[in-house]
């Protein structure tokens, strides 16, 4: 089963928008991560957030996490018709021994122009 | 680095043939794994290994399905007899461990189609 779901789904935008996109998980986390997956390409790997922190910047991205509510977001301000991708979360749930990352489903962004 | 290299890009097989997905990992990471990506059940983790020795197969969907990892730099996953339903696309990933401390990097992928 999926660990983190996205929302919305799909969301459409036009050039010079914020997007936002929500991420909502299950068990604790050590870590929480963001994705984007451009049509026919591998996913990239954008930003990480710990459990310990509550809010985390990279150029246009602003990414929140709220582990009282299992809750994360991703703000990616004035955006480009470059953004136009799937953004995926991924969760590093606590546990013992090995752990391995958890994908969402993703939400597929479109920015026109 | 050239990154996570995976060949073939594409592969169109019929029903009953053997697939072979190949994988080279970034140099230097000691975790690999394999994951499919359909758009009904999104990412799936097949298998992933740490040090070259499978940890956890538990997501492979049947006995169809192998993987192997020889050496640091090589892997691949195999299907044997392939399916229609095993088309998706595959990916290979590494990392410099295979908690999730540090990122995944991903390869492009391998689209299957079996006809």
């Amino acid at each position: 089963s999926q660990q983190g779901e996205e929302d919305p789904q799909a969301l459409s935008i036009q050039e010079g928008e914020n997007a936002t996109m929500n991420c909502s998980y299950k068990t604790s986390i050590n870590n929480l991560q963001w994705y984007r997956q451009n049509s026919g390409r591998g996913l990239v790997h954008l930003i990480l957030i710990r459990s310990n922190e509550r809010e985390k910047h990279s150029g246009r991205l602003r990414v929140t996490l709220d582990t009282s509510k299992k809750s994360s977001s991703l703000l990616i301000t004035a955006s480009r018709a470059a953004d136009t991708a799937s953004y995926f979360c991924a969760t590093d749930a606590i546990g013992s021994g090995y752990s391995t990352l958890t994908f969402g489903k993703g939400t597929m962004l479109l920015v026109s122009p | 680095d050239a990154g996570v290299i995976q060949s073939p890009r594409h592969e169109v097989t019929e029903m009953g043939q053997e697939v072979t997905l190949r994988c080279k990992p970034i140099s230097g990471h000691n975790s690999l794994f394999w994951y499919r990506q359909t758009m009904m059940r999104g990412l799936e983790l097949l298998i992933y290994f740490n040090n070259n020795v499978p940890i956890d197969d538990s997501g492979m969907p049947e006995d169809r399905f192998s993987a192997k990892m020889p050496n640091a730099s090589f892997s691949t996953l195999k299907i044997q007899p392939s399916e229609p339903r095993d088309s998706a696309v595959y990916f290979c990933a590494s990392s410099l461990r295979t908690g999730g401390s540090n990122g995944y990097t991903f390869g492009s992928g391998t689209r299957l189609t079996v006809v």
